[in-house]
């Protein structure tokens, strides 16, 4: 069975430009989740999406979103980027929320 | 906010011993719990995980203590291999309608040959 994958792996953006990332779940599963992971704040959680509605959010600013489509394929969007969302992207999914989530290999964005 | 720590960033062990990384939580309302292995350049691997009505689960190598009365998890592991080097982190949860899991700081743990 495939894992989750996650593209692209490697981002670099300018501050102020948006960004989309992209997650493919395991196939089955209908929750998708994100984190965020950096060396000073370790991992937080962004939101996670459930049958296309989003049913958990973190303590994450607006410019942070995103969606989950039919296929339960996601993507998050951060607009207008700051140096300090510079970071490893994580997706992980399951069939039901937190339980026995599998994560994919995240997105590095550097925002410079 | 709540928290989840861990006692120590580092643990360096010898090939073929047993390793225990420690993690603290403030939570009182955490009733799940789980250990991720993140490897270089890889996402969290779900190791083993554990519910508050309980104290103790076992897995392949891998045991999780819950002490609930000071709000303490560890992750032993039997028969350290080098393959096992990795961050090790703990996370949390608490029932409710907001289910979300909170990530300790992880713990560095480095097998010497």
């Amino acid at each position: 069975k495939a894992g989750v994958t996650q593209t692209p792996r490697y981002l670099i953006k300018t501050r102020g430009q948006q960004v989309t990332l992209s997650c493919s779940p395991i196939s089955g599963h209908r929750s998708v989740s994100w984190y965020q992971q950096t060396p000073g704040q370790g991992l937080q959680f962004l939101f996670e999406y459930f049958s296309e509605t989003q049913r958990n959010k973190g303590n994450f600013p607006g410019r942070f979103s995103g969606r989950q489509f039919s296929n339960s394929r996601s993507e998050m969007n951060v607009s207008t980027l700051e140096l300090g969302d510079s970071a490893l992207y994580l997706c992980a999914s399951s069939f039901y929320g937190i339980y026995e989530q599998y994560f994919g290999p995240g997105t590095r964005l550097t925002v410079t | 906010g709540e928290s989840v720590g861990l006692h120590l960033p580092t643990l360096s062990v010898q090939e073929g011993d047993n390793s225990i990384i420690n993690c603290a939580y403030s939570n009182s309302a955490s009733d799940y719990f789980i250990w991720y292995k993140q490897e270089s350049g890889k996402g969290p691997q779900f190791i083993i995980d554990i519910r508050s009505n309980m104290d103790k689960r076992q897995g392949q190598r891998v045991t999780v203590l819950l002490n609930k009365t000071v709000k303490h998890l560890s992750l032993q592991i039997a028969a350290t291999q080098p393959g096992d080097s990795a961050v090790y982190f703990c996370a949390e949860t608490s029932s409710g309608s907001a289910r979300q899991l909170t990530f300790g700081s992880g713990t560095q743990l480095t097998v010497l040959p």
